[in-house]
């Protein structure tokens, strides 16, 4: 079925430092979602993104963080600087119409270690 | 505010057993719910929704989950289970807006062991 893939699977960096984490959504998508999971807990909502534009973004999406999707290319989430708390693993997904009785394709995972 | 309740952090049971995960929703307005499986190490993956018609809904290898608005529960099911189905469950729901991205709030999940 439709595939979202997220590069890299684990990445780790200093605290302080730029991270860029990428996601190849499903090709006929035009929503796109960021998640974040510490720890195996709860997924947390970060941010969704439509047409070049953020749409709705949580308290979790700090003013470090942000998303773009230049030309078709990844979906990323940029981190900088860098903290602590933001080691997680973080998710991708997608959708195709962004309704709210759609399903969402997720990723893998980018399993972030800010050391 | 909408909020979504697991309130079993972790359930056992044996290969063929039956098994029920519970999920408590509060919301007054219209909301879509939705059961997702993570296996360890993986993305989430879709089970099952519902937002109108018959409470009861199926999903994929033999799940099913069934709505109940005096509950505010959202509980879901399967007869048999498998090894295999050993993951964490969660339970999403979703504000009925439409064409503005699709944010689904999840719960705490609930970590199915099946033992052998």
């Amino acid at each position: 079925g439709p595939k979202v893939l997220q590069i890299p699977s684990h990445q780790i960096i200093d605290m302080g430092q730029m991270v860029t984490l990428n996601c190849d959504p499903v090709s006929n998508h035009l929503y796109f979602y960021w998640y974040k999971q510490i720890l195996g807990q709860q997924m947390e909502f970060l941010v969704n993104f439509y047409n070049g534009k953020v749409m709705e973004k949580s308290k979790l999406f700090k003013d470090q963080f942000s998303v773009e999707r230049p030309d078709g290319s990844y979906f990323t989430l940029k981190i900088q600087p860098t903290a602590l708390e933001d080691s997680a693993v973080y998710f991708c997904a997608s959708s195709f119409q962004g309704l709210s009785n759609e399903r969402l394709f997720f990723g893998h995972g980018t399993k972030l270690s800010v050391l | 505010t909408q909020t979504v309740s697991q309130s079993d952090a972790h359930v056992t049971v044996f290969e063929g057993d039956s098994v029920e995960l519970r999920c408590n929703y509060s919301y007054g307005g219209s909301i879509y719910l939705s059961w997702y499986i993570q296996h360890h190490g993986r993305g989430l993956q879709f089970l099952l929704k519902y937002y109108s018609g018959n409470p009861v809904v199926q999903g994929v290898n033999g799940f099913e989950a069934e709505f109940s608005k005096s509950d505010s529960s959202f509980h879901l099911r399967k007869a048999s289970v498998h090894w295999s189905d050993s993951a964490v469950y969660f339970c999403a729901v979703s504000l009925n807006y439409g064409g503005s991205g699709n944010k689904l709030i999840f719960g705490t999940g609930t970590l199915l062991s099946v033992k052998p």
